[in-house]
């Protein structure tokens, strides 16, 4: 079974300085890749994905994450970070069976913004 | 266009009691995966639909029993309440057919068990 590992669980960051948010999975031989935000008290929203070709993704919002198959890594990125990005950031690997998929989720990284 | 819809949003329950919860996927979406949230946890999956049937399950008890209608809405419901139930439970829909580009997520039923 694939697994997802986010090593920090908070993330604190000045307004307008760049964060990655850490992601690690476990190997497998087709891998497809997900960061989703949540927002308190809201359920989650997908904010990018990995599914082939190039290796760096990126978000309509400034957000950007890199497929390393080498370093089994989808790492987030965003250079200048504002205060509304303070949310909950989960990546996700998708895992086949029985025809369709289900997704396994990180711990959660919780990216608190400081003005 | 509605998203996924789920009700209630928040219910209180007692140890012992059984809840449905209930979601209504995307508009055009006809698979429905439900996760649990814990406290401070990443999401983890309970179960899936599609076309009314369980098709895959993860690591939950039968307590842990769902349904899907014909026109794709879903329930979960969960017998023998205990205090570890309380959570967070999203529901999730997608297209089965390319049902790899993610999830639709409703906003939650808070669950909290005393």
């Amino acid at each position: 079974a694939q697994s997802v590992t986010q090593l920090d669980s908070q993330v604190p960051v000045f307004e307008e300085a760049p964060v990655e948010l850490r992601c690690n999975y476990s190997s497998s031989v087709s891998v497809y890749l997900f960061w989703y935000v949540q927002y308190p008290n809201q359920g989650l929203q997908l904010l990018l994905k990995y599914l082939s070709g190039s290796t760096l993704v990126e978000s309509i919002n400034g957000f950007e994450a890199e497929f390393n198959k080498s370093q089994t890594s989808f790492h987030l990125r965003k250079p200048s970070v504002h205060i509304s990005d303070t949310a909950e950031y989960f990546c996700a690997v998708s895992e086949r069976a029985s025809g369709t998929y289900k997704y396994i989720f990180g711990t959660g990284t919780r990216l608190k913004v400081l003005a | 266009d509605a998203g996924v819809t789920q009700s209630p949003t928040h219910l209180i329950k007692t140890r012992g009691q059984q809840v449905t919860l209930r979601c209504s996927p995307k508009s055009g979406h006809d698979t429905v995966s439900w996760y649990q949230q814990a406290l401070g946890q990443g999401p983890q999956f309970i179960f899936q639909y599609y076309e009314e049937e369980e098709r895959q399950r993860g690591n939950f008890p039968d307590r842990f029993s769902g349904h899907q209608f014909p026109n794709y809405s879903s329930e979960l419901n969960v017998n023998a309440l205990l205090l570890g139930d309380s959570a967070l439970y999203l529901c999730a829909s997608s297209q089965r057919r390319g049902a790899n580009y993610g999830y639709t997520f409703g906003s939650g039923t808070r669950l909290t068990v005393v």
